[in-house]
């Protein structure tokens, strides 16, 4: 079963513009979790999709915003990007329900200039 | 929110050696993984243990939800353990948020 695939790996942008990431979760998982990786703030939950519904959201502006498709590909955008979401973006995906073990891509590394 | 503490923060050890890492959890929560995330950042499953006791190899971990806190062991410490072991709790607030804990950097010596 191919894993959790994330495009593009690498992304530069400059202040202001804005980017689209991108997720396949695994065959069969229908939720998908992003998350945001920050050398000062760690780990922190974006949202989570369930069957084209965001289901529960983390503390980010409205910058930050995505999407699910029916075939569960997920899509998160940032606009007016800030030097402050330099990051590494990791999603995850999981079956969705109450076994929501999560496996991760190998994540997505955006630089602002 | 829920609070979730790793510790130590740090650990350096010699090839060989044995090593506890702790996750505490401030309240309850549906399930528990730890993750060890290598160099190139991408985050490797080692458990998924919402309670009880699991072990892979020289890896083993123990969750006691009703006391809050998991305990990761790894024994016989190899140089390829190096990197950032992660605790992450889930719970359900009508769909699923999860909170990581902050990581043990762990560095094991040749």
């Amino acid at each position: 079963k191919a894993g959790v695939t994330q495009t593009p790996r690498y992304l530069i942008k400059t202040r202001g513009q804005q980017v689209t990431l991108s997720c396949s979760p695994i065959s069969g998982h229908r939720s998908v979790s992003w998350y945001q990786q920050t050398p000062g703030q760690g780990l922190q939950f974006l949202f989570e999709y369930f069957s084209e519904t965001q289901r529960n959201k983390g503390n980010f502006p409205g910058r930050f915003s995505g999407r699910q498709f029916s075939n569960s590909r997920s899509e998160m955008n940032v606009s007016t990007l800030e030097l402050g979401d330099s990051a590494l973006y990791l999603c995850a995906s999981s079956l969705g329900q109450t076994n929501n073990e999560q496996f991760f891509g190998p994540g997505t590394r955006l630089t602002v200039l | 929110g829920i609070q979730v503490e790793q510790s130590p923060p740090d650990l350096i050890l010699q090839e060989g050696a044995n090593s506890t890492l702790r996750c505490n959890f401030s309240d309850s929560v549906n399930n528990l993984q730890w993750f060890h995330q290598n160099p190139w950042g991408q985050l490797i499953n080692l458990f998924y243990i919402p309670s009880g006791t699991k072990q892979n190899g020289r890896l083993s971990a123990t969750t006691v939800a009703t006391e809050r806190y998991s305990l990761l062991y790894i024994s016989s410490s190899q140089t390829t353990d190096s990197g950032v072991y992660f605790c992450a709790v889930t719970f359900n607030t009508g769909g699923f948020k999860t909170i990581f804990g902050a990581g043990t950097r762990l560095f094991v010596k040749a």
